[in-house]
């Protein structure tokens, strides 16, 4: 059973540009997680989605977005990147919401510098 | 809010020492502990779980208790390997208000080394 992807795996993006990074769940998992990954902060949760709906927001910036498709793939989008956007985003996939112990597992990530 | 409290590291040990890295947890209402592992370069990946007081996770040697009345999951191995040297990661899960399972909020990691 193939697991949690993530693409690309490493990305460099300049000051101001925008950027999508995609994840594609463990079959038949429904609900996606993304974490923001750095030395400074540790691993801090962004948002969770389950069909295609918000459940859950942490506390970042509006630049932050993310979607749901039908599939349950997930995209999640930064825009007018920062410096201090360069982080390692992980994306952790469930089988679904609100389920007792359900566990989740995630991808090798998405390295992302700024510069 | 909920919050995760690890002991600070990074932690160095000699192979088939006794391992213990410290977690404490404030959160509402009932929520599940894990341990998470992270080698170099990979992402997290459960190692044990507990989902009630007094559950004891274990997988790989390693073993947690959930307690409850000093709101503690403390990882512990009686044996270290050099392959065990990774990050560790408490993290917790609480359905308080029928918050989903899905957000994690995590301790500040354990560097662990072992040496031949």
């Amino acid at each position: 059973k193939a697991g949690v992807t993530q693409t690309p795996r490493y990305l460099i993006k300049t000051r101001g540009q925008q950027v999508t990074l995609s994840c594609s769940p463990i079959s038949g998992h429904r609900s996606v997680s993304w974490y923001q990954q750095t030395p400074g902060q540790g691993l801090q949760f962004l948002f969770e989605y389950f069909s295609e709906t918000q459940r859950n927001k942490g506390n970042f910036p509006g630049r932050f977005s993310g979607r749901q498709f039908s599939n349950s793939r997930s995209e999640m989008n930064v825009s007018t990147l920062e410096l201090g956007d360069s982080a390692l985003y992980l994306c952790a996939s469930s089988l679904g919401w609100g389920e007792l112990n359900t566990e989740a597992f995630f991808g090798q990530g998405t390295r992302l510098t700024v510069v | 809010g909920d919050s995760v409290t690890q002991m600070e590291g990074p932690v160095t040990l000699s192979e088939e020492a006794f391992l213990t890295i410290n977690c404490t947890y404030t959160a509402t209402g009932y929520p599940s502990l894990f341990w998470y592992v992270q080698y170099p370069g990979e992402g997290l990946q459960l190692l044990l779980k507990a989902t009630k007081a007094d559950d004891k996770g274990s997988n790989k040697g390693f073993e947690a208790t959930y307690r409850k009345e000093t709101t503690s999951f403390h990882l512990e191995k009686g044996s270290v390997q050099v392959s065990d040297s990774a990050v560790y990661f408490c993290a917790l899960s609480s359905n308080a208000g029928g918050t989903s399972y899905g957000k994690l909020t995590f301790g500040q990691g354990t560097i662990l080394t072992v040496h031949p």
